[in-house]
């Protein structure tokens, strides 16, 4: 089955550093990706739509660079959280479609990022 | 404002038990999709709905589309400690593979 992975798993930084995470799919390609932010004991918030090749496509309310996407690849798309601060504390997940044809999204097991 | 409203938020009943979760929305969706999800983990996927008024069963689980493409319910008969989890609806617009989640149902099963 399609496998989405994500690295790290959990990550703790200091304020005002930045953090990459990385979004790989396994084992079939995918032109397009997303990322989810999810508070504690909320649902998941769409961030952004990652396409291969191109710039990624932000939800309303979030700030493109505050959180760097880039889609190098067809099995790898990374999230940059640039300048961390406590706030940006959270559940990030990421998903991939299936491509053409296939309306599934794959979710990865998300990353838990603590900024101190 | 949340787009996809779900019902109840959090739903604490005995092993046994039957439930129903709701996930209502004024805006139509091409397809609807639901979900569990364990903590620290991402969300697994239970199933799609795409036509207004199917009906699907995942063994103890049914599912059903509203005629509208605008709601959808989950129907847990004799639910399991198993069960335990958040469930999540996520409504897909216009075709363009981007979710929509809803609000969330917290549901425990006590054994």
């Amino acid at each position: 089955g399609a496998v989405v992975s994500q690295h790290p798993s959990r990550v703790i930084c200091k304020s005002g550093t930045s953090v990459k995470i990385e979004c790989r799919s396994l084992d079939f390609q995918a032109t397009t990706m997303f990322w989810y932010r999810q508070f504690p004991k909320k649902s998941l918030m769409l961030m952004a739509t990652s396409n291969e090749g191109s710039k990624a496509t932000y939800e309303q309310g979030v700030e493109k660079d505050k959180f760097l996407i880039n889609h190098a690849s067809l099995t790898l798309s990374t999230l940059t959280v640039t300048s961390a601060h406590p706030e940006d504390s959270s559940f990030y997940i990421c998903s991939a479609d299936g491509g053409p044809g296939d309306n599934e999204q794959f979710f990865g097991p998300g990353t838990r990022l603590t900024v101190l | 404002t949340q787009l996809l409203e779900q019902s109840p938020q959090f739903l604490s009943i005995q092993e046994g038990e039957n439930l129903t979760v709701y996930c209502n929305s004024s805006s139509v969706f091409s397809s609807l999709q639901w979900y569990r999800q364990e903590p620290g983990e991402g969300p697994v996927l239970l199933v799609t709905v795409v036509t207004g008024g199917e009906v699907k069963k995942l063994k103890r689980l049914t599912f059903q589309f509203g005629d509208a493409r605008k709601d959808s319910s989950l129907h847990i008969t004799a639910a399991q400690p198993g069960d335990t989890g958040l469930y999540l609806c996520a409504g897909e617009m216009d075709s363009s593979y981007k979710l929509i989640f809803g609000s969330g149902t917290r549901l425990l099963v006590r054994p």
